[in-house]
């Protein structure tokens, strides 16, 4: 099993500029999760899906969007990039059987 | 949501035990205690989780308070491998999303 994977790694972005980030997972896990770090603090939750075609907002939601076709794929879309969206974003992916969360190797943005 | 305080940091030499402590007074009956680990440059990852006996797995040992307000994750012998920002997060049962509420962590720093 690859786990989760992310693309891409690194990303340079200007102001007003749109993109998306995209996640994966291969282990048919029903929850799927996006968070963002920023430098010297914890996670923080911005949007998650407990299932094909269900999404619901986390903590920070502005300023970005989700959808969820598929079980495995789970992208985020930054619409109109801000340098307060400056930030390391993991994806996280959970079967609902299970405690445990798997997490990506995150997505390092930079928005000039 | 129930929140959890942690040290900033600690040290520890290398194969010595670690002692990382957490209190989560406001704990309720069904918040789950887990603890996720963050490597430089990484993804957090699943540590251990426990409701109310003491747990034991390959990586750790989890040790919960009899009134479950605070806990202590055991690390048996510290490597240098192990350092990294270790989170403390109570999950409610009834948590139908993905939802993990980061906080600081504490940051151990493994000397050899």
């Amino acid at each position: 099993n690859a786990g989760v994977t992310q693309t891409p790694k690194f990303q340079v972005l200007k102001t007003g500029q749109s993109m998306t980030l995209q996640c994966a997972q291969d282990m048919n896990h029903e929850y799927m999760s996006w968070y963002r770090q920023d430098p010297g603090m914890g996670l923080r939750l911005i949007h998650y899906s407990v299932g094909a075609g269900i999404t619901d907002q986390g903590e920070v939601p502005n300023g970005y969007n989700v959808s969820r076709s598929t079980t495995e794929d789970f992208p985020l879309r930054l619409l109109s990039a801000a340098p307060s969206q400056t930030s390391v974003y993991f994806c996280a992916s959970r079967g609902q059987a299970y405690n445990e969360q798997f997490f990506g190797p995150g997505t390092r943005l930079t928005v000039l | 949501d129930a929140k959890t305080t942690q040290p900033n940091s600690m040290e520890s030499n290398e194969e010595e035990p670690v002692h990382l402590p957490c209190n989560h007074s406001t704990i309720s009956g069904t918040d789950y205690i887990h603890w996720y680990r963050q490597l430089p440059s990484q993804g957090p990852e699943y540590v251990i989780h426990g409701l109310t006996s003491n747990v034991n797995n390959r990586m750790a040992s989890l040790a919960i308070a009899e009134d479950r307000k605070s806990s202590t994750l055991i690390l048996h012998r510290a490597t240098l491998r192990d350092a990294a920002v270790y989170y403390c997060i109570l999950r409610p049962s009834n948590n139908a999303g993905n939802m993990l509420t980061f906080g600081g962590g504490t940051r151990l720093m493994v000397k050899p």
